[in-house]
């Protein structure tokens, strides 16, 4: 079955600095997903990746989507503790988009 | 626009009592409905999806039970709770138009926690 692993598992950072959030899957991806989760709450649709070297941005945070299409990446520029909370990556298999898999989410602290 | 909610939001239940948490979807048609669970510090388990009413595919083999008995409702239950399943439970829809590779649309969630 399919694994996503995630890096790191938490990350502090001093507000203003920029940080990268990993995503690795056991096998190839067919639809990448971040989603966002404050402490306690559902989780937020961030953005989807499909296609392999494709880049999204939404406000200051662009994810990317590897050639091979087995790793993604979370960019935040300029963090802000509005950033602080668990940001999680998601996959479907190649059976379908019925069944989204995720990664254990990384805790992401930000010092003002 | 379409919303989804789930209830009750906090569960204070002793071991072996019943449990059954509802999650509506309001605002889209025929939607696949999923209920997954997060323990502390650790990821999202995809516990049961459904792609239909009265269809449910179970991922793990445990103690919980779904059921479908509408369009857009599903509901998670337990005959008898066990301490292990403590964790925060979340309701989640997808549509279908466009394809199966869509985003989830996730409930507010519930914290059950067993005594």
């Amino acid at each position: 079955s399919q694994e996503l692993e995630q890096s790191p598992q938490s990350l502090i950072v001093q507000e203003g600095k920029n940080l990268t959030i990993n995503c690795t899957s056991s096998k190839t991806l067919y639809g990448l997903y971040w989603y966002k989760q404050k402490y306690g709450e559902g989780l937020i649709f961030l953005m989807m990746l499909q296609k392999g070297g494709e880049e999204k941005s939404h406000e200051k945070i662009t994810a990317k989507l590897d050639e091979k299409k087995q790793q993604s990446s979370l960019h935040i520029t300029a963090s802000q503790p509005s950033h602080a909370g668990i940001y999680l990556c998601g996959a479907d298999g190649r059976t379908g988009g019925f069944k989204t898999i995720f990664g254990a989410g990384t805790r992401l602290f930000v010092k003002a | 626009s379409q919303t989804i909610h789930q209830w009750p939001a906090t569960l204070v239940q002793p071991v072996g009592s019943p449990l059954s948490l509802e999650c509506t979807v309001e605002g889209t048609s025929n939607p696949n409905l999923y209920w997954y669970r997060q323990a502390a510090g650790r990821g999202l388990q995809l516990l049961f999806y459904s792609v239909g009413i009265g269809q449910i595919s179970s991922e793990v083999p445990q103690n919980l039970s779904a059921s479908r008995p509408q369009d857009r409702q599903f509901i998670l239950s337990s005959k008898k709770l066990l301490l292990s399943d403590s964790g925060f439970y979340l309701c989640a829809w997808k549509g279908r138009l466009a394809g199966p590779t869509r985003e989830l649309f996730f409930g507010e969630g519930s914290r059950l926690t067993v005594l």
